[in-house]
């Protein structure tokens, strides 16, 4: 198993560009979230997904959009690059949706946006 | 609402000594409670969680954490540091909320071993 997988790993854009953040899962889990950590914080939740077509705004959704046409992809969208989208945003996922559940994180997309 | 509240943003120990690091959490309900860890260029791992029953956690790597209700805690320590314990570390609390899992991570502690 692969695990949670994101790409790119780094990327720099441009203030008003788009681009998609990548995520794959192949343990076949049902639940999938995005977060972003900016330095000094803690992960905050942008968007999530209890399954294959549902997905719902987490804390800080604003300048982001999400899909969620399978089990396996969940990509993050952002369509006009700020300067305050600059940070590293981690995918995750769960089997299940109990509270006493494991997260299992990706690796990472460092984002900078100029 | 739930909050996690990590004292100390950085935390120095040499090789060999005790790690402590301090986590407390406020929850209206029962918590389950958690502890990731972040090494370099890494996405977040469990290192060990308390959902019921014994409030001594053991995790990986020779971690544990105990959860002490009056105290509102869950602080994580390890006998002796390694090098290789060199790493951020977040606390997180959890609850079901609407049909998934909400977290709420404190700010984490980057844990520096020197030789």
């Amino acid at each position: 198993n692969a695990g949670v997988t994101q790409t790119p790993k780094f990327r720099i854009l441009k203030i008003g560009q788009s681009m998609t953040l990548q995520c794959t899962q192949d343990m076949n889990h049902n639940y999938m979230y995005w977060y972003r950590q900016d330095p000094g914080m803690g992960l905050k939740l942008i968007y999530y997904s209890v399954g294959a077509g549902i997905t719902d705004k987490g804390e800080v959704p604003n300048g982001y959009n999400v899909s969620r046409s399978t089990t396996e992809d969940f990509p993050l969208r952002l369509e006009l690059a700020a300067p305050s989208q600059t940070s590293v945003y981690f995918c995750a996922s769960t089997n299940k949706a109990g509270a006493r559940e494991t997260q299992y994180f990706g690796p990472g997309t460092r984002l900078l946006v100029l | 609402a739930q909050s996690v509240t990590q004292l100390g943003s950085h935390v120095s120990v040499s090789e060999g000594a005790l790690v402590l690091l301090r986590c407390n959490y406020s929850s209206s309900v029962p918590p389950y409670l958690f502890w990731y860890v972040q090494y370099p260029n890494q996405g977040l791992q469990l290192l060990l969680k308390y959902t019921t029953g014994a409030t001594l956690v053991k995790g990986i790597n020779g971690f544990e954490a105990e959860f002490k209700k009056s105290e509102t805690s869950f602080h994580l320590t390890k006998p002796s540091a390694h090098m290789s314990d060199a790493a951020e570390y977040f606390c997180a609390v959890s609850r079901q909320n609407t049909g998934f899992q909400k977290l709420v991570f404190g700010t984490g502690t980057r844990l520096l071993v020197s030789p």
